[in-house]
């Protein structure tokens, strides 16, 4: 079956812009991630859903970044106002279960430059 | 911040040999899993052990378990050219949703 999908996957945006990225999760994964991994080092934890239940949004770095997953399948990340320190990868992650124990699967990400 | 740290941060073998890549944590685990990221590429999982495993096995690799010293090995035997590539491990908490951290990863680099 088809894994998980992101799109864009590049994105340059000008300082100030809004931007939007799109998660499409392995089909019936209740759990879905976001991820911010900048250059040479490892991804950071931003978000997590429950189906469309926002469940920790503690690794979100400012009021700036906004995600949701209004049906429980399709996830968005929006960035407000784009600053430099934004650009970096975002990975999408989604997981069969609710509960931990269980592999979380990687999309391609996307890699916003801000110029 | 990371919970992890990866030793070394960069490792260059020829091809056939043996790479260890070695991961370091803080907290207590539900369990750990390696990632391998290809250049501009997302993250493959490459192998889960829970904490009350020691070791497990998959084709080629080997990860070991030691939550009393709170590190993990992955061992890849007989390496290929092809298994050059970014390998991170990453911790799962008992926390909320359960969400993975990771270490800032070693870079492989297996020459031919």
């Amino acid at each position: 079956g088809a894994g998980v999908s992101q799109s864009p996957r590049y994105k340059v945006a000008k300082r100030g812009q809004d931007v939007a990225l799109r998660c499409d999760p392995i089909s019936g994964h209740v759990s879905l991630f976001w991820y911010q991994q900048a250059l040479g080092q490892g991804p950071e934890f931003l978000t997590y859903f429950q189906n469309e239940a926002q469940l920790d949004k503690s690794g979100l770095p400012s009021d700036r970044f906004f995600a949701e997953r209004p049906e429980g399948s399709v996830s968005t990340l929006k960035i407000q106002r784009t600053q430099q320190e934004d650009s970096a990868v975002y990975l999408c992650a989604s997981r069969r279960l609710a509960g931990g124990g269980d592999t979380q699967y990687f999309g391609p990400g996307t890699r916003l430059t801000v110029l | 911040s990371q919970q992890g740290e990866e030793d070394p941060q960069a490792l260059s073998i020829q091809e056939g040999e043996n790479a260890t890549m070695n991961c370091s944590y803080k907290t207590s685990i539900n369990n750990l899993q390696w990632y391998r990221q290809n250049s501009g590429r997302g993250l493959v999982h490459l192998i889960l052990i829970r904490s009350n495993e020691r070791e497990k096995h998959s084709g080629r690799l080997r990860v070991t378990l030691d939550t009393s010293k709170k590190s993990s090995s992955l061992l890849i035997t007989a390496s290929r050219a092809a298994d050059t590539a970014s390998y991170f491990c990453a911790t799962e908490h008992n926390n909320a949703g359960n969400m993975l951290t990771f270490g800032g990863g070693t870079r492989l680099m297996v020459k031919p």
